[in-house]
């Protein structure tokens, strides 16, 4: 079974531009979780999305938005980008139901933004 | 809020050797997961091991085990037979267990390095 995949790979972008990174989680599952990981401040959750709505969110702001297709695609939308948006961006799936099997996340190998 | 801390930013071991990785965690929770992520240089988040809050025993997966202590709220990975390739940065993780939505809090992470 092919795993999350992720586009693109790598991204520069200059402040004030917008950026749309894509994830394709296994198939079969239908949640898809984002998360930002910078030297600074680790990894942190965005947000999540099960059957095409947002169902979980961290504390980012309202320029990080997101979204899932019907075949639980996901992208991950920037705006406005700042210097402190660097980061890898990683997406993980799961089947997104109740139980240890249902709920465990498993991640893609990530996006790394740079904006200058 | 759950809070993971790993109190050892850094650990090396010789190759066929045993090393334990430290974490704890904060929670007023009574059903929750928590997991051991590796992220090798690639930068690729791989699952290691699973720990389910209400089992007593202790989740094993062939070299990988570790000592959930529940009370204690006391979380490590022993890595038996050290080899090589186990270098990576090392993330202990806390989920919630919801059928309503889950999030991965993670840790700062250890550095494991592996000697030959």
């Amino acid at each position: 079974k092919a795993g999350v995949t992720q586009t693109p790979r790598y991204l520069i972008k200059t402040r004030g531009q917008q950026v749309t990174l894509s994830c394709s989680p296994i198939s079969g599952h239908r949640s898809v979780s984002w998360y930002q990981q910078t030297p600074g401040q680790g990894l942190q959750f965005l947000f999540e999305y099960f059957s095409e709505t947002q169902r979980n969110k961290g504390n980012f702001p309202g320029r990080f938005s997101g979204r899932q297709f019907s075949n639980s695609r996901s992208e991950m939308n920037v705006s406005t980008l700042e210097l402190g948006d660097s980061a890898l961006y990683l997406c993980a799936s799961s089947f997104g139901l109740a139980g240890p099997n249902q709920e465990t996340q498993y991640f893609g190998p990530g996006t790394r933004l740079l904006v200058l | 809020a759950q809070t993971v801390t790993q109190s050892q930013p850094e650990m090396s071991v010789q190759e066929a050797e045993t090393v334990t990785l430290s974490c704890t965690y904060d929670t007023s929770e009574n059903n929750y997961y928590l997991f051991w992520y590796k992220q090798p240089p690639s930068r690729q988040m791989i699952l290691v091991i699973r720990q389910e809050a209400y089992k007593q025993q202790n989740a094993t997966e062939n070299r990988f085990s570790v000592n959930f202590q529940k009370a204690a709220k006391s979380f490590s990975l022993k890595i038996s037979d050290s080899q090589l390739g186990d270098t990576a940065m090392y993330f202990c993780a806390f989920m919630k267990h919801s059928a309503s939505g889950s999030r991965l809090t993670f840790g700062e992470g250890t550095q494991l390095t592996v000697n030959p």
